[in-house]
């Protein structure tokens, strides 16, 4: 089956500093991915969509400056957390499918607590 | 906006069949509906899609209604390790987003 990765799975930061958080397809080669972001007790929130070799596409009320992805190959996609604070600990997840009409199949996801 | 609703929660006593309703109806001819489930910390877990017919795997099958406007997720014998919050989802004509809903929480219990 589709294996998606993620790296850290958790990490813990200061605020004002910058967390980088990767998404690997590990057997296929996946040129949309997909950032989500899930708080406690709540269900996920797609945070944005990224295509290989092409700019991301945020969702409202997502501020691109401060969450930075770049899907530079058709396996690895990343997100970067730029500036963070207390607000941005969240659990960050990404999915990666074939193309935009085939499933997604979703990392493990990434634990991010500010301090 | 999530296309869906579910239930909130549902308990299923292990080796019984759970059966997971969702309502769509406002679906789209050309919209499918997809099932993932999401385990305590975990990333979701791909269960299973469809369009109009009935599908079935490994997992689980999905029934689709005649009008398309809802769709029962049914896993045959539930196990512990199926406990999970499950998410019904209408995936978005011609777009690739998936926008999940509450999901309904299935305890199975011993």
């Amino acid at each position: 089956g589709a294996v998606v990765s993620q790296h850290p799975s958790r990490v813990i930061c200061k605020s004002g500093t910058s967390v980088k958080i990767e998404c690997r397809s590990l057997d296929f080669q996946a040129t949309t991915m997909f950032w989500y972001r899930q708080f406690p007790k709540q269900s996920l929130m797609l945070m944005a969509t990224s295509n290989e070799g092409s700019k991301a596409t945020y969702e409202q009320g997502v501020e691109k400056d401060k969450f930075l992805i770049n899907h530079a190959s058709l396996t690895l996609s990343t997100l970067t957390v730029t500036s963070a604070h207390p607000e941005d600990s969240s659990f960050y997840i990404c999915s990666a499918s074939l193309d935009n009409q085939e499933t997604q199949y979703f990392g493990p996801g990434t634990r991010l607590l500010v301090l | 906006d999530a296309k869906t609703t579910q239930p909130t929660s549902m308990d299923c006593a292990e080796g019984r069949a759970a059966n997971l309703p969702c309502n769509h109806s406002t679906i789209s001819g050309n919209e499918y509906v997809y099932w993932y489930r999401q385990i305590h910390s975990q990333g979701p877990q791909y269960i299973i899609h469809g369009l109009k017919n009935n599908e079935t795997n490994e997992m689980a099958s999905l029934i689709i209604t005649e009008d398309r406007k809802s769709s029962t997720l049914i896993l045959p014998h539930a196990t512990l390790r199926d406990t999970a919050v499950y998410y019904c989802i209408v995936r978005l004509y011609n777009t690739d987003k998936l926008i999940f809903g509450t999901g309904t929480r299935l305890q199975v219990f011993p």
